[in-house]
């Protein structure tokens, strides 16, 4: 199994819809990201982290929001989706403090793919 | 804020080739970390090498090695006798050495797609 498990891979669906992209690791890290990328635009940071209650915006966090339901699970939610939010979802995961091993090294999931039509 | 400039949308290499891709970063910190992670038609994020910054010897993985100037805020990756699976988007990426508040967040560049020629 994979350690970062986003859920689902791909999804299409309609302006308006709530729509919630999953994310579950067996890292286990104390941090967890929610990235988008658009072609052309890099990674970009949505939402990220650091334990189950400590929870911050990143750069592009408005029409998202989060939960962290649990160390292992970090969700990510669109409320209400429109066109210019298809894009493709990074969930990452990584360790605190630079005591610990990988601690600043991203395992990344493998994607979940939005489409809004 | 802490930018990261990756000024090669594209590039080519022949097969068995070198090729440089070139990154430029922006930051006011002494302490960070930067990276290049390989996005193949897969789409998963790869880590492909990491430099941390107060360290002056060039980080090697195999193939791939980067030019770490720090003065110029440079890092350029190598990858030495291309291979077809190269051919991926790269990344570079930056992350201050920190940990508190939004310090640890890593920051990307736009990519360079690189195509390897049979």
């Amino acid at each position: 199994d994979a350690d970062v498990t986003q859920t689902p891979r791909n999804r299409i669906t309609k302006t308006g819809k709530r729509i919630m992209l999953e994310c579950s690791q067996t890292k286990g890290h104390d941090r967890m990201y929610w990235y988008r990328q658009d072609p052309g635009l890099g990674l970009r940071l949505i939402y990220y982290s650091f334990d189950v209650k400590d929870i911050n915006k990143g750069e592009i966090s408005d029409g998202y929001s989060v939960s962290r339901q649990a160390q292992a699970k970090f969700s990510l939610s669109l409320e209400s989706a429109i066109p210019n939010q298809t894009a493709l979802y990074f969930c990452a995961t990584s360790a605190g403090g630079r005591a610990r091993p990988g601690a600043n090294v991203l395992t990344f999931g493998a994607g979940s793919r939005l489409t809004v039509l | 804020a802490q930018t990261v400039t990756q000024s090669q949308p594209e590039m080519s290499v022949q097969e068995a080739e070198t090729v440089t891709l070139s990154c430029t970063y922006d930051t006011s910190e002494s302490d960070y970390y930067l990276f290049w992670y390989k996005q193949p038609p897969s789409r998963q994020m790869i880590l492909v090498i990491r430099q941390e910054a107060y360290k002056q010897q060039n980080a090697t993985e195999n193939r791939f090695s980067v030019n770490f100037q720090k003065a110029a805020k440079s890092f350029s990756l190598k990858i030495s006798d291309s291979q077809l699976g190269d051919a991926a988007m790269y990344f570079c990426a930056y992350r201050s050495a920190g940990y508190g508040g939004s310090q640890g967040n890593l920051i990307f560049g736009k990519g360079t797609k690189l195509s390897v020629k049979p």
